[in-house]
């Protein structure tokens, strides 16, 4: 199925800890982003990458490192996890120009609880 | 940053009815699109629309970027329990992919049995 995968689908863990989120998309996209997604239900952007070139950096803390090894590949990376971590994020991917199926796709989303 | 405003923020209807629903902003946009989130999903584009005035349907869903491009509305016509979820518009400054989206703050449609 093409798509855009995200793993894990859940992620519980302790305050202080690093951990990553994985992303991979099959739309043969060049452009990926991770958003956050709080408990309102507000998405915000967070990361874009562009051919494993970064070209969206919102205001977003350095504990958050965004890393893509390839233009299919987006990873997130969040050192000394904090309670206001917890949050789902998404992964997106996307196409130039604009066009229906060059939009944006999101994946389904990985929930982290921080404790 | 910057927020998109929908209203209504919730609605409750019957199965059958029709619904509206719209998206403002204080800024203009030059893409607009409507995405619908299921739970414990990711959202979902329902329609993308380029160009102030354009009216675009999928299936029973209607939506129109509006003539001052600060706008965009979406209908659904004669709801199933299937929409039941939380639609999003969002706002895009150009016609590029790859730009930035500016989320709303959702619409959660409900349907009473």
């Amino acid at each position: 199925d093409t798509a855009v995968s995200q793993t894990p689908k859940y992620l519980v863990t302790q305050m202080g800890n690093d951990k990553s989120i994985k992303c991979e998309q099959n739309l043969g996209h060049d452009t990926m982003y991770w958003y956050k997604q709080d408990s309102k239900k507000f998405l915000k952007i967070m990361f874009s990458y562009n051919n494993k070139e970064l070209i969206i950096n919102e205001t977003v803390p350095n504990r958050f490192s965004p890393k893509s090894p390839d233009k299919a590949h987006l990873n997130l990376h969040i050192n000394s996890l904090e309670l206001g971590d917890s949050a789902v994020y998404f992964c997106a991917s996307s196409q130039l120009p604009g066009s229906l199926s060059n939009e944006q796709f999101f994946g389904p989303g990985t929930r982290l609880t921080v404790l | 940053g910057q927020q998109l405003n929908q209203s209504p923020q919730s609605m409750f209807i019957q199965e059958g009815e029709d619904v509206s629903m719209n998206c403002t902003s204080s800024s203009i946009f030059n893409t607009w699109l409507w995405y619908k989130q299921d739970p414990g999903e990711g959202p979902v584009l329902l329609i993308a629309l380029y160009k102030a005035g354009e009216l675009t349907s999928n299936g029973r869903l209607t939506a129109q970027f509006g003539i001052t491009r600060k706008d965009s509305f979406l209908n659904i016509s004669a709801s199933i329990p299937s929409d039941v979820g939380i639609y999003f518009c969002a706002g895009r400054r150009s016609n590029f992919g790859n730009e930035k989206l500016t989320f709303g703050t959702g619409t959660r449609l409900t349907i009473i049995p």
